[in-house]
């Protein structure tokens, strides 16, 4: 079974407007952690927000936002004030445990394009 | 910030060579690094992971002998395709985490294109 779902392809928005890229995950883990990396055509993998199951606010980061949904097992990202720079793949990944011995899964990604 | 890199970030090579390529931690040890597999268009896919001074753990479908990995300093990992062809054509990335960085820190390096002609 698919631990990171990402049900959304793609997705346009418009500049300046606001966009929900959905995730949800699969574990029965009680301790995870929750990661959203943004992959540019170049290939690098940018990190933009972590969420760790016990956290108990949204993880925030500048325009980014994490909807932290825990019962829903759901981690969706909210990007505000969309810029064209935007426009590049959206990975959703999850790490079962909190010690850094065990990997990231990814989702199958969303490519967001950013529209002027 | 703490920094992965990768060398080569391209090659490109003839069908039945080998090619190496290195995962650096530039300012940080990492006892474990991840290796993954992109395929155009996809996601990534963990390959195997990489444990200083001990065999790596690879994951279901990988070939070890075809992907051999050596971690042989808490600052280097290698992945070495051996005798590749063109279905190994890929995006190969690594990652690594601060043993001592919280949770969400968790380094990529840049990438290696490898092209198998």
């Amino acid at each position: 079974a698919q631990k990171i779902t990402q049900t959304q392809p793609g997705m346009f928005v418009q500049e300046k407007e606001a966009v929900t890229l959905d995730c949800t995950y699969d574990t029965s883990d009680q301790s995870y952690g929750l990661f959203w990396y943004k992959q540019p055509s170049s290939g690098e993998m940018i990190f933009l927000i972590y969420q760790g199951s016990y956290d108990e606010q949204n993880a925030t980061e500048g325009r980014y936002s994490l909807n932290f949904q825990k019962a829903r097992k759901s981690a969706n990202l909210v990007i505000s004030a969309s810029q064209l720079g935007d426009s590049a793949m959206y990975f959703c990944a999850m790490r079962e445990g909190l010690s850094g011995n065990t990997p990231l899964v990814f989702g199958k990604g969303t490519r967001l394009s950013v529209i002027a | 910030g703490a920094v992965v890199s990768q060398h080569p970030s391209w090659v490109i090579c003839k069908s039945g060579t080998s090619v190496k390529i290195e995962c650096r931690s530039l300012d940080f040890q990492a006892t474990t690094m991840f290796w993954y597999r992109q395929f155009p268009k996809q996601s990534l896919m963990l390959m195997a992971t990489s444990n200083e001074g001990s065999k790596a753990t690879y994951e279901q479908g990988v070939e070890k002998d075809k992907f051999l990995i050596n971690h042989a300093s808490l600052t280097l990992s290698t992945l070495t395709v051996t005798s590749a062809h063109p279905e190994d054509s890929s995006f190969y990335i690594c990652s690594a985490r601060m043993p001592s960085g919280t949770p969400g820190e968790q380094y990529f390096g840049p990438g290696t294109r490898l092209t198998v002609t």
